[in-house]
């Protein structure tokens, strides 16, 4: 079965500095890995995703991940965040195949707050 | 209207009350989703749905009642619900089942039950 560990429920900062919001998982296979994006009061979106080739994603609004299968880790980052990224990130993973394909297993959500 | 929209956005009801939650796409998908989005937990998933046939029912209790007439719509029919039934209902749809197509999610309904 896979899980997923976002290490950090909120997490602040100022405009313009960078921030990482950290996700780890767990998985007895191979697995796919996204991260998606929640405004105040609208769906989820998806920033990015891994499937495979290089192991740096780049997604929109100018974040990137970074797949490390040895630390099993798909950490978000940006390096220059603005008050309109503020909202709740969530880290998700999916089985490689058979019932586990295409099924997401969502992790509990960062809150990123951007203060001026 | 585009993506995938969900009405009521807000409802308040009595734990007697039936209700009816909806979800319509405007993406041509043939995969639709229910997911329950509570305070601090990850989302659970709930019903999958392939060409209007159910294909996954996560063992969630029968006072909730799924009903997928055609591709584009999706319904959640609520019954004699409970309070912790509390929570943003979220509809997603997809290319289709079991693959590594995004999921675009519509705004959810933010559900009260008294």
């Amino acid at each position: 079965a896979q899980s997923v560990t976002q290490l950090d429920s909120q997490v602040p900062v100022f405009e313009e500095a960078p921030v990482e919001l950290r996700c780890n998982y767990s998985s007895s296979v191979s697995v796919y890995l996204f991260w998606y994006v929640q405004y105040p009061n609208q769906g989820l979106q998806l920033l990015l995703k891994y499937l495979s080739g290089s192991t740096l994603v780049k997604g929109i609004n100018g974040f990137e991940a970074e797949f490390n299968k040895s630390q099993t880790s798909f950490h978000l980052r940006k390096p220059s965040v603005h008050i309109s990224d503020t909202a709740e990130y969530f880290c998700a993973v999916s089985g490689y195949r058979g019932s586990t394909l295409g099924r997401l297993y969502f992790g509990r959500g960062t809150q990123l707050t951007v203060w001026p | 209207e585009t993506g995938v929209t969900q009405t009521p956005r807000h409802l308040v009801m009595g734990m007697t009350n039936k209700k009816s939650l909806k979800c319509e796409q405007h993406l041509g998908h043939n995969a639709m989703y229910w997911y329950k989005q509570s305070a601090k937990k990850p989302l659970e998933l709930m019903f999958v749905y392939s060409l209007e046939e159910r294909v996954e029912n996560n063992s969630v209790p029968s006072r909730f009642s799924p009903e997928c007439p055609n591709s584009s719509h999706l319904f959640l029919h609520l019954h004699t619900l409970q309070p912790e039934d509390s929570a943003l209902y979220l509809c997603a749809s997809s290319q289709e089942v079991g693959n590594t197509d995004t999921q675009y999610f519509g705004p959810g309904t933010r559900l009260t039950v008294l």
